[in-house]
């Protein structure tokens, strides 16, 4: 079974500052690896995924994440947050077999203060 | 209307009531999800279905009853519900079953059950 920890429930930074949101997981087999985000009354949106090749990833925002499977960890990092950037960072997983299933984090509320 | 939609965003019943909530998707997808989010938890994928045949219960009470008439709706019929059974409920369309299908959610529904 693959599970994922989220240790931060709430991360607060100041705006420009830079910023890192932790994630670990641990299954037996190979996953791929996802970020969402989910701005206040909205759903989740993806932020960007590992799929396979390189270990940085960048996705939309501003917004990169290193995969490092010695230390399974997939951590989200931006240099420069905006106040828009005020949300609920989830991290999941899913199999690299056929499963469809996400299996999420609790989450990571970051709060940018001016 | 663009994307996946959910009516009604917010929905207050008593434990003896029945209701339903609705999603529709715009995008074309043949995969749909219907996910609960609880405070301070992570998402739990409730039911699949894919080309309108659910291909996933994940151990939900029977109290949830899913309903895919299409692969453009679905919807979730709720009877004799429990306080614990407050939470947003969460859609999500992708264009089949499979861990590289992006998911896309909608906006959830807040249910709140007196």
């Amino acid at each position: 079974a693959q599970s994922v920890t989220q240790l931060d429930s709430q991360v607060p930074v100041f705006e420009e500052a830079p910023v890192e949101l932790r994630c670990n997981y641990s299954s037996s087999v190979s996953v791929y690896l996802f970020w969402y985000v989910q701005y206040p009354n909205q759903g989740l949106q993806l932020l960007l995924k590992y799929l396979s090749g390189s270990t940085l990833v960048k996705g939309i925002n501003g917004f990169e994440a290193e995969f490092n499977k010695s230390q399974t960890s997939f951590h989200l990092r931006k240099p420069s947050v905006h106040i828009s950037d005020t949300a609920e960072y989830f991290c999941a997983v899913s199999r690299m077999d056929s499963s469809y299933k996400l299996i999420f984090g609790s989450g990571t509320r970051l709060l940018v203060r001016p | 209307e663009t994307g996946v939609t959910q009516t009604p965003r917010h929905l207050v019943m008593g434990m003896t009531n029945k209701k339903s909530l609705k999603c529709e998707q715009h995008l074309g997808h043949n995969a749909m999800y219907w996910y609960k989010q609880s405070a301070k938890k992570p998402l739990e994928l409730m039911f699949v279905y894919n080309f309108k045949e659910q291909t996933e219960n994940n151990s939900v009470p029977s109290r949830f009853s899913p309903e895919c008439p299409n692969s453009s709706h679905l919807f979730l019929h709720l009877h004799t519900l429990q306080p614990e059974d407050s939470a947003l409920y969460l859609c999500a369309s992708s264009p089949r079953e499979g861990a590289l299908n992006e998911q896309f959610f909608g906006p959830g529904t807040r249910l709140t059950v007196l």
